[in-house]
């Protein structure tokens, strides 16, 4: 099984600040890694998909990189939205698996 | 619009069996693989199992594997999992959700979740 080991735990930031999320895999994923973002009280969302690829409707400020075992998702500049917990997940084996989050809370 | 809507949670002991739905609408059900994901209270998202388009694959955690069992009836826009032996560590949020079609090709990721149904396993 491939674990994704998610950095920080938690950053705090405040609202116009960049946000740097990192996700490490244990062994190379190729690109197959996607983001998710979840806000408290509601179902995950997609964001990126194959490291760096928007999904439908998602702002331009959101951005993915990375390949092999380590990805980042940056936010240009944190709008008050986009406080919640981010998720990374691999579809380069099965089990498909998620990182264990990292909230990114108000400063 | 798009929606999955997911029932059959509930309280449960433990080595009792649940069966769970989802019914879709508002898209070509037959047309994509489908997922189980579950998010224990206040932890974060697990995989639990897919079923491709017309049935014919299925794949499973191994935290479930042998336990659950994922179906659908495209005849009915339904998904289902039969969860039986439960545990205690299987209460969780569950969710149902599509996997990610393009235009050219179906990615294993989600982009259409239901609100999820909640299972607690309690003696």
């Amino acid at each position: 099984e491939i674990v994704l080991t998610q950095s920080p735990a938690t950053l705090s930031l405040s609202p116009g600040e960049r946000a740097t999320l990192s996700c490490r895999a244990s062994q190379s994923i190729s690109s197959y890694l996607a983001w998710y973002q979840q806000k408290p009280g509601q179902v995950p969302s997609l964001l990126i998909y194959d490291a760096s690829n928007r999904a439908t409707g998602i702002p331009a400020r959101f951005s993915g990189s990375g390949s092999g075992t380590d990805f980042t998702l940056t936010i240009s500049s944190l709008e008050p939205e986009d406080f919640a917990v981010y998720y990374c997940q691999q579809r380069s084996n099965w089990p498909l698996t998620f990182g264990g989050g990292t909230k990114v809370e108000i400063k | 619009q798009v929606q999955l809507v997911e029932s059959g949670g509930g309280v449960v002991q433990p080595g009792r069996s649940l069966r769970l739905s989802c019914a879709a609408s508002g898209f070509t059900f037959s047309s994509y693989a489908m997922h189980w994901v579950r998010q224990a209270p206040g932890k974060g998202l697990e995989w639990v199992a897919v079923i491709s388009y017309d049935g014919s694959n299925k794949y499973y955690a191994d935290s479930v594997k042998g336990r659950f069992t994922i179906s659908r009836d495209n005849s009915k826009n339904m998904l289902y999992l039969q969860m039986n032996s439960l545990r205690t560590e299987d209460t969780a949020l569950y969710y149902c959700s599509r996997e990610y079609c393009s235009s050219s090709s179906c990615y294993a990721i989600f982009d259409i979740w239901g609100q999820g149904t909640v299972v607690t396993v309690s003696s």
